[in-house]
């Protein structure tokens, strides 16, 4: 089955310490993203990549970073530096170009105290 | 700015009784506009891909148009397991997608 896998669906981490989103797609895709989910706000993009080793910043990319090494993988680490990371994280994936459709995962929920 | 504007932000409904949600946009160069149901706690699950004004896309009780300066999703009839949220996005000259902030449809039996 062709899709995009997210893990863990929930995380917990103390406030300080860096954590690693990971996400995997077997859909051939180009391009990868990563948002973040808030109550009564849009999809927000972090970060997006259009091709291996390569990456650009999204609308809030500070507290984030990204690395792109294979074409199946863009895992998001959420550094210290991120105020405020609880939120929810979903990563996509489309073929390039504004014209084509994104494909999400299941999403991961991540909770700092 | 690229924009979008989703309305209402919440609708209640009646099993059986229809409706239309709307989403208004303003983008530089539309490339596609496209239409996402997102259940809780879970990944939006995409729906339609509308190109130009004029053109319509249906599947099952979901219909959606667009015009040059919105998209409407129509749901005919609906079920109590069309309750979700309805996500808008448009993709302009940019590789991104700029979403709306979604209306929230509940379906009551």
């Amino acid at each position: 089955d062709g899709g995009i896998t997210q893990s863990p669906k929930y995380l917990f981490r103390k406030e300080g310490q860096n954590v690693t989103l990971s996400c995997e797609q077997n859909l051939n895709h180009d391009a990868m993203y990563w948002y973040r989910q808030d109550p009564g706000q849009g999809l927000r993009l972090i970060y997006y990549s259009q091709i291996v080793n390569d990456f650009q910043k999204g609308d809030i990319a500070e507290g984030y970073s990204v690395s792109r090494e294979k074409k199946e993988s863009f895992p998001l680490t959420v550094t210290s530096a991120q105020k405020n990371p609880t939120a929810f994280y979903l990563c996509a994936s489309s073929t390039q170009g504004g014209r084509y459709e994104q494909y999400f995962g299941p999403g991961t929920r991540l909770t700092v105290t | 700015e690229d924009q979008v504007t989703q309305s209402p932000e919440a609708l209640r409904l009646q099993e059986g009784e229809s409706s239309s949600l709307n989403c208004s946009y303003t983008v530089s160069g539309l490339r596609g506009l496209f239409w996402y149901r997102q259940d809780p706690g879970k990944g939006p699950e995409f729906l339609f891909t509308l190109y130009s004004a004029g053109e319509e896309k249906e599947k099952e009780r979901l219909k959606a148009t667009l015009t040059k300066k919105e998209s409407f999703l129509h749901i005919t009839a609906p079920k109590p397991e069309d309750s979700a949220t309805y996500l808008c996005a448009v993709g302009g000259a940019t590789n991104k997608l700029i979403f709306g902030t979604g209306t929230l449809l509940a379906v009551q039996p």
